[in-house]
């Protein structure tokens, strides 16, 4: 089953926000929300990833909701370079997980100019 | 970050061969690898998690006798597709744990696109 729901496509102009929901409405309290994103025939590359706070980085910005049951990402000024697919991932650290992830579809976000 | 690289990047064999991919860690060391499996169109499926040392993990599905992985250092795992057929042509990927501040960052390789002819 999968932990994760996201819109299959979107679209954003160049130099916009681009915002990327995420539902986890199953995560347990040990559990992350992680981002990576693939560009087309790449291997994934991580973005965030966090567990109740926002995060920000160079590249995004994840925010949480109190309840832990969904997320949004957010790519401040999107360029062309950032038309990917986008996975929000749900990961349990746990020793015996070994911290696999599970990818599920993904939105794939086209970035126009 | 880290860098993980996959060799070769793409390769293409006959029906009834074995192929061997590579992955390393270039600067960090791995103690767990994992292998996804991508066909066009679709999502990364994973294969299996791979310990250093030990015996690899495989998904449910998964043939371990015919996708043979070995986990022999830090900084190296192979996927040995044995007796490779057509549908096994697909887009492999590895990726390798990096431990750093608490949660495990996980790097992926780019790839190595695999055609049986």
């Amino acid at each position: 089953d999968a932990k994760t729901t996201q819109p299959t496509s979107m679209d954003c102009a160049e130099g916009r926000a681009a915002n990327l929901p995420c539902n986890h409405s199953t995560i347990s309290g040990n559990e992350y929300v992680y981002w990576y994103r693939q560009i087309h025939s790449q291997g994934p590359q991580y973005i965030i990833h966090g567990l109740k706070n926002n995060e920000t980085n160079e590249m995004a910005s994840l925010i949480i909701t109190e309840d832990r049951k969904s997320s949004t990402l957010i790519l401040p000024h999107a360029t062309l370079r950032d038309t990917a697919v986008y996975y929000c991932i749900v990961r349990d650290l746990s020793t015996d997980s070994w911290g696999k992830l599970q990818f599920g579809a993904g939105t794939q976000v086209v970035v126009t100019p | 970050g880290a860098v993980v690289s996959q060799h070769p990047s793409r390769v293409i064999c006959k029906s009834g061969t074995s192929v061997k991919i590579e992955c390393r860690s270039l600067d960090f060391q791995a103690t767990t690898m994992f292998w996804y499996r991508q066909f066009p169109k679709q999502s990364l499926m994973l294969m299996a998690t791979s310990n250093e040392g030990s015996k690899a993990t495989y998904e449910q599905g998964v043939e371990k006798d015919k996708f043979l992985i070995n986990h022999a250092s830090l900084t190296l795992s192979t996927l040995t597709v044995t007796s490779a057929h057509p549908e096994d042509s697909s887009f492999y990927i590895c990726s390798a744990n990096k431990f750093r501040d608490g949660p495990y960052e996980q790097y992926f390789g780019p790839g190595t696109r695999l055609t049986v002819t």
